[in-house]
């Protein structure tokens, strides 16, 4: 079984600061990782997805995120941010190979809001 | 393409009541999950259907929650009867296969019981 670790619940940010957003993870087996976005009384939406390959991968919006095998985290990161990135991000997991019980079902960390100020 | 559509949008009702929420998917998209998120948490896969079957009910309270995918398309989620902590936003997300890793979601049924 997997698990997803939100390391902050709230992120408070000016406009135009970089923003980090932190997301570690517990497995047995190989995963695939997630970030996706959930705007105000909207459904999530996919921010970017790791499956293999190259560990930094970059999505919609500007952001970008690197996956660490060693320290199983996978940090959601912007460079600059601007008021329309508020919102709620969740971090999600899933089994990275065909046949197990858990592949291609998601699990999600609890939230992060970030709140991006004038 | 249209996205995930889901009805009502919101619902609400005493404790002891019975709600229904519906879904259709993707066009095309075989595997549709319901997710229930209650405030301040992350979303919780409650059942997985691959076409009319299901995959994966085992986070599914059987004892007040029901989901059908009769003909492989639309879905009902049915809670009866309806406790106080069933309060939450269900969400329901399609993909192509199973193992897709691409989730295309829902904008939610929000629920309040009272």
């Amino acid at each position: 079984a997997q698990s997803v670790t939100q390391l902050d619940s709230q992120v408070p940010v000016f406009e135009e600061a970089p923003v980090e957003l932190r997301c570690n993870y517990s497995s047995s087996v190989s995963v695939y990782l997630f970030w996706y976005v959930q705007y105000p009384n909207q459904g999530l939406q996919l921010l970017l997805k790791y499956l293999s390959g190259s560990t930094l991968v970059k999505g919609i919006n500007g952001f970008e995120a690197e996956f660490n095998k060693s320290q199983t985290s996978f940090h959601l990161r912007k460079p600059s941010v601007h008021i329309s990135d508020t919102a709620e991000y969740f971090c999600a997991v899933s089994e990275g190979s065909a046949g197990g019980t858990s592949y291609g079902k998601l699990t999600f960390g609890q939230g992060t809001i970030l709140t991006v100020h004038p | 393409e249209a996205g995930v559509a889901q009805s009502p949008r919101y619902k609400i009702i005493e404790k002891r009541q019975s709600v229904a929420f519906w879904c259709n998917p993707i066009s095309g998209h075989a595997t549709l999950y319901w997710y229930q998120q209650i405030l301040g948490q992350g979303p919780k896969l409650l059942i997985q259907f691959q076409n009319n079957g299901v995959v994966d009910d085992s986070q599914l309270p059987k004892d007040r929650f029901s989901a059908e995918r009769l003909k492989g398309v639309d879905s009902t989620l049915k809670i009866q009867p309806a406790k106080l902590e069933d309060s939450a936003v269900y969400l329901c997300a399609s993909s192509r296969y199973s193992g897709a890793n691409v989730l295309t979601f829902g904008a939610g049924s929000r629920l309040t019981v009272l």
